[in-house]
């Protein structure tokens, strides 16, 4: 079985520093890797995924991801924090492609902007 | 383009009651998912269902039912709801069941058991 590790959960950086946040995965087969943003009494907004095209992903708001196979690792980064950054942050994984596949989520890691 | 809805957005129901939860997938989408999420944790993975028929269920007790209409809007079930049950039901549709796809979520329903 697939499972997700987020390593902190309350990450705090000034603004315009540097976001890092970190996910590690676990998975018998080659993983999709998606990074959600949760922004207070919402719904999981998706940020960026990966599917093996490219081990470094793009995504929305200046965020992106590299997949690193040999550390297991899909870390979200930002070069400079804004403060509409604030939210709570999911790294989730998915395995295969023959249908009825669900999405495993870690805990996720609260990002905290300080002025 | 209209996104994934669900109602109600909240709810308070009693111990012992039903409830059920309503979601409308983006259109053309033809998988729906449903997850709980309690405070303070990610979202867990209840029901998968794809061109109306259950694909997947996670960890969740017989309590838990759901169906896919065939407009592939589906509706999630919760018998003798206990105060656990309390959390926030989110829906996510893609436009089929595999792994590579990505889902996009509702804006969740907040259940609140007294």
């Amino acid at each position: 079985a697939q499972s997700v590790t987020q390593l902190g959960s309350h990450v705090s950086v000034s603004e315009g520093a540097l976001v890092l946040l970190r996910c590690n995965y676990s998975s018998s087969v080659p993983p999709y890797l998606f990074w959600y943003v949760q922004y207070p009494n919402q719904g999981l907004q998706l940020l960026l995924k990966y599917t093996s095209a490219a081990t470094l992903v793009k995504g929305i708001n200046g965020f992106e991801a590299e997949f690193k196979k040999s550390e297991t690792s899909f870390h979200l980064t930002k070069p400079s924090a804004h403060m509409s950054d604030a939210a709570e942050y999911f790294c989730a994984v998915s395995v295969g492609n023959f249908g009825n596949e669900k999405l495993t989520f870690g805990t996720g890691t609260r990002l905290t902007i300080i002025p | 383009d209209a996104g994934v809805t669900q109602s109600p957005t909240h709810l308070i129901k009693t111990r012992g009651q039903q409830v059920t939860l309503r979601c409308s997938p983006i259109s053309g989408h033809k998988s729906v998912s449903w997850y709980q999420q309690v405070l303070g944790q990610g979202p867990q993975f209840i029901f998968q269902y794809y061109e109306k028929e259950e694909r997947g269920r996670g960890n969740f007790p017989d309590r838990f039912s759901a169906r896919q209409f065939p407009n592939y809007s589906s509706e999630l079930n919760v018998n003798a709801l206990l105060l656990g049950d309390s959390a926030l039901y989110l829906c996510a549709s893609s436009l089929e069941d595999r792994g590579s796809y990505e889902q996009y979520f509702g804006p969740g329903t907040r259940l609140t058991v007294t």
